[in-house]
Protein backbone atom coordinates (compact mmCIF):
# COMPACT_ATOMS: atom_id res chain seq x y z
CA UNK A 1 0.00 0.00 0.00
CA UNK A 2 1.14 3.61 -0.96
CA UNK A 3 2.14 6.08 2.27
CA UNK A 4 1.33 9.21 2.94
CA UNK A 5 2.58 11.65 -0.08
CA UNK A 6 3.77 15.02 -0.10
CA UNK A 7 4.03 17.30 -3.20
CA UNK A 8 5.71 19.14 -3.95
CA UNK A 9 8.98 17.49 -2.76
CA UNK A 10 10.64 21.09 -2.94
CA UNK A 11 9.66 24.78 -3.11
CA UNK A 12 11.47 27.81 -3.82
CA UNK A 13 9.31 31.40 -3.53
CA UNK A 14 10.08 34.97 -2.29
CA UNK A 15 8.77 37.26 0.54
CA UNK A 16 5.13 37.94 0.33
CA UNK A 17 4.12 35.35 -1.99
CA UNK A 18 1.56 32.31 -1.59
CA UNK A 19 1.95 28.84 -1.61
CA UNK A 20 0.17 25.61 -1.99
CA UNK A 21 1.20 22.64 -0.42
CA UNK A 22 -0.91 18.57 -1.10
CA UNK A 23 -1.24 15.91 1.32
CA UNK A 24 -2.65 12.72 -0.20
CA UNK A 25 -3.22 10.38 3.38
CA UNK A 26 -2.78 6.48 3.12
CA UNK A 27 -5.73 4.78 1.91
CA UNK A 28 -8.97 4.95 4.33
CA UNK A 29 -7.56 7.20 6.58
CA UNK A 30 -9.68 10.09 7.44
CA UNK A 31 -7.65 12.33 9.23
CA UNK A 32 -4.92 14.42 7.89
CA UNK A 33 -2.33 16.76 10.38
CA UNK A 34 0.35 19.38 9.31
CA UNK A 35 3.54 20.56 11.24
CA UNK A 36 5.92 22.78 10.63
CA UNK A 37 10.02 21.60 11.25
CA UNK A 38 12.41 24.73 10.91
CA UNK A 39 16.09 23.44 10.53
CA UNK A 40 17.18 22.30 13.58
CA UNK A 41 14.01 21.79 15.46
CA UNK A 42 11.26 19.41 16.73
CA UNK A 43 8.11 19.58 14.32
CA UNK A 44 4.75 22.09 15.22
CA UNK A 45 1.62 21.34 15.06
CA UNK A 46 -0.30 23.39 12.28
CA UNK A 47 -3.72 22.04 11.64
CA UNK A 48 -5.54 18.87 11.86
CA UNK A 49 -8.62 17.84 9.92
CA UNK A 50 -11.04 15.21 10.09
CA UNK A 51 -14.18 14.49 8.00
CA UNK A 52 -13.61 17.88 5.90
CA UNK A 53 -13.42 19.71 9.36
CA UNK A 54 -10.70 21.82 11.47
CA UNK A 55 -10.10 19.72 14.50
CA UNK A 56 -7.08 21.72 15.85
CA UNK A 57 -4.82 24.51 15.24
CA UNK A 58 -1.65 25.51 16.75
CA UNK A 59 -0.28 28.47 17.71
CA UNK A 60 -0.01 30.42 13.86
CA UNK A 61 -1.24 32.97 12.07
CA UNK A 62 -3.84 33.66 9.95
CA UNK A 63 -1.62 33.55 6.76
CA UNK A 64 -1.75 29.58 7.94
CA UNK A 65 -5.00 27.66 6.34
CA UNK A 66 -6.11 24.13 5.23
CA UNK A 67 -8.62 22.30 3.78
CA UNK A 68 -9.76 18.95 3.69
CA UNK A 69 -11.19 17.45 0.55
CA UNK A 70 -14.23 14.60 -0.38
CA UNK A 71 -11.72 11.86 -1.02
CA UNK A 72 -9.60 13.38 2.26
CA UNK A 73 -6.83 14.92 0.62
CA UNK A 74 -5.49 18.09 2.36
CA UNK A 75 -3.60 21.74 1.28
CA UNK A 76 -1.93 24.06 3.14
CA UNK A 77 -1.84 27.30 2.09
CA UNK A 78 0.70 30.38 3.36
CA UNK A 79 -0.20 33.61 2.00
CA UNK A 80 2.36 36.57 2.33
CA UNK A 81 5.26 34.23 2.76
CA UNK A 82 8.18 35.65 5.16
CA UNK A 83 11.58 34.11 5.59
CA UNK A 84 10.66 32.37 8.55
CA UNK A 85 8.16 30.51 6.95
CA UNK A 86 11.29 28.30 5.62
CA UNK A 87 10.73 25.00 6.43
CA UNK A 88 9.53 21.15 6.13
CA UNK A 89 6.30 21.01 6.38
CA UNK A 90 5.40 17.38 6.87
CA UNK A 91 1.69 15.82 6.73
CA UNK A 92 0.63 13.16 8.86
CA UNK A 93 -2.61 10.85 8.47
CA UNK A 94 -4.40 8.49 10.87
CA UNK A 95 -7.57 6.68 10.28
CA UNK A 96 -9.82 8.93 12.53
CA UNK A 97 -7.32 11.32 13.91
CA UNK A 98 -8.26 9.85 17.68
CA UNK A 99 -5.33 9.39 20.01
CA UNK A 100 -5.40 5.60 19.73
CA UNK A 101 -4.45 5.65 15.82
CA UNK A 102 -0.92 5.90 15.12
CA UNK A 103 -0.16 9.16 12.46
CA UNK A 104 1.79 8.42 9.76
CA UNK A 105 4.03 10.87 8.52
CA UNK A 106 4.84 11.81 4.77
CA UNK A 107 8.25 12.87 3.82
CA UNK A 108 7.39 16.25 3.73
CA UNK A 109 7.66 19.97 1.18
CA UNK A 110 10.82 21.39 1.96
CA UNK A 111 10.00 25.14 1.32
CA UNK A 112 12.46 27.86 0.77
CA UNK A 113 11.54 31.55 1.12
CA UNK A 114 14.17 34.24 -0.51
CA UNK B 1 0.97 24.00 28.46
CA UNK B 2 3.41 21.15 28.02
CA UNK B 3 6.62 20.82 26.55
CA UNK B 4 9.11 18.57 25.58
CA UNK B 5 13.09 18.25 26.31
CA UNK B 6 15.77 16.25 24.80
CA UNK B 7 19.12 17.88 26.41
CA UNK B 8 20.98 16.13 24.21
CA UNK B 9 21.62 17.52 20.79
CA UNK B 10 23.99 15.05 19.30
CA UNK B 11 25.02 11.62 20.69
CA UNK B 12 27.18 8.92 18.89
CA UNK B 13 27.68 4.98 19.16
CA UNK B 14 29.45 2.22 17.94
CA UNK B 15 28.04 -0.44 16.24
CA UNK B 16 26.56 -3.17 18.34
CA UNK B 17 26.57 -1.59 21.72
CA UNK B 18 23.74 0.49 23.68
CA UNK B 19 22.89 3.75 23.65
CA UNK B 20 19.60 5.57 25.82
CA UNK B 21 18.63 9.19 24.78
CA UNK B 22 16.81 11.35 27.18
CA UNK B 23 13.57 13.53 27.40
CA UNK B 24 11.53 15.11 29.98
CA UNK B 25 8.60 16.40 29.80
CA UNK B 26 6.24 19.09 31.75
CA UNK B 27 2.41 18.38 32.23
CA UNK B 28 -0.26 18.64 34.23
CA UNK B 29 -2.51 16.47 32.91
CA UNK B 30 -2.65 12.57 34.28
CA UNK B 31 -3.54 10.59 30.77
CA UNK B 32 -1.27 11.21 28.08
CA UNK B 33 0.82 9.23 25.59
CA UNK B 34 4.56 9.48 24.74
CA UNK B 35 5.90 8.54 21.78
CA UNK B 36 9.77 8.17 20.26
CA UNK B 37 10.20 9.10 17.12
CA UNK B 38 12.88 8.56 14.18
CA UNK B 39 13.53 10.58 11.32
CA UNK B 40 16.15 9.45 9.00
CA UNK B 41 17.93 11.06 6.42
CA UNK B 42 15.53 10.52 3.60
CA UNK B 43 13.27 12.79 6.20
CA UNK B 44 9.82 10.23 6.48
CA UNK B 45 9.19 10.43 10.09
CA UNK B 46 8.87 6.47 11.66
CA UNK B 47 6.80 5.82 15.16
CA UNK B 48 9.73 3.71 17.03
CA UNK B 49 7.81 2.88 20.69
CA UNK B 50 4.53 4.28 21.94
CA UNK B 51 4.05 4.24 26.13
CA UNK B 52 0.32 5.07 27.48
CA UNK B 53 0.85 6.88 30.89
CA UNK B 54 -1.21 4.74 32.55
CA UNK B 55 0.46 1.87 31.87
CA UNK B 56 3.44 0.89 34.55
CA UNK B 57 5.12 -1.27 32.55
CA UNK B 58 7.76 0.15 30.23
CA UNK B 59 7.01 -0.50 26.44
CA UNK B 60 9.39 -2.50 24.58
CA UNK B 61 9.71 -3.56 20.60
CA UNK B 62 12.37 -5.72 19.45
CA UNK B 63 15.73 -3.66 20.42
CA UNK B 64 13.99 -0.77 21.56
CA UNK B 65 12.34 -0.45 25.02
CA UNK B 66 11.60 2.35 27.16
CA UNK B 67 12.02 3.92 30.87
CA UNK B 68 9.19 5.79 31.91
CA UNK B 69 9.24 7.69 34.90
CA UNK B 70 6.25 9.59 35.53
CA UNK B 71 6.61 11.01 38.90
CA UNK B 72 9.82 12.28 37.78
CA UNK B 73 8.26 13.29 34.21
CA UNK B 74 11.23 11.54 32.85
CA UNK B 75 11.11 9.14 29.11
CA UNK B 76 14.11 7.40 28.05
CA UNK B 77 14.64 5.60 25.46
CA UNK B 78 17.47 2.36 25.24
CA UNK B 79 18.89 1.00 21.60
CA UNK B 80 20.36 -2.19 22.45
CA UNK B 81 22.55 -3.66 19.37
CA UNK B 82 22.74 -0.62 17.68
CA UNK B 83 23.24 -0.86 13.93
CA UNK B 84 24.20 1.79 11.37
CA UNK B 85 20.48 1.84 9.96
CA UNK B 86 19.48 3.35 13.72
CA UNK B 87 21.63 6.49 12.41
CA UNK B 88 18.56 9.04 12.70
CA UNK B 89 17.46 12.23 14.49
CA UNK B 90 15.30 10.92 16.92
CA UNK B 91 12.57 12.79 18.64
CA UNK B 92 10.13 12.29 21.71
CA UNK B 93 6.92 13.18 21.63
CA UNK B 94 3.87 13.89 23.71
CA UNK B 95 0.33 13.86 23.43
CA UNK B 96 -2.34 14.54 25.96
CA UNK B 97 -5.71 12.39 26.67
CA UNK B 98 -8.74 12.98 25.64
CA UNK B 99 -7.30 14.41 22.15
CA UNK B 100 -9.74 14.45 19.43
CA UNK B 101 -6.77 17.02 17.62
CA UNK B 102 -4.23 14.68 17.20
CA UNK B 103 -1.80 17.05 18.72
CA UNK B 104 1.91 15.86 19.15
CA UNK B 105 4.12 18.48 20.94
CA UNK B 106 7.59 17.25 19.90
CA UNK B 107 11.07 17.62 21.56
CA UNK B 108 14.01 19.44 19.95
CA UNK B 109 15.49 15.97 18.78
CA UNK B 110 18.97 14.41 19.29
CA UNK B 111 20.84 13.29 16.59
CA UNK B 112 22.37 9.60 16.58
CA UNK B 113 24.96 8.72 14.99
CA UNK B 114 26.22 4.87 14.96
CA UNK B 115 29.65 4.23 13.81
CA UNK B 116 31.08 0.90 12.27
Amino acid sequence: DAGVTQSPTHLIKTRGQHVTLRCSPISGHKSVSWYQQVLGQGPQFIFQYYEKEERGRGNFPDRFSARQFPNYSSELNVNALLLGDSALYLCASSLDGSSYNEQFFGPGTRLTVL
Amino acid sequence: AQTVTQSQPEMSVQEAETVTLSCTYDTSENNYYLFWYKQPPSRQMILVIRQEAYKQQNATENRFSVNFQKAAKSFSLKISDSQLGDTAMYFCAFMKLPNQGGKLIFGQGTELSVKP
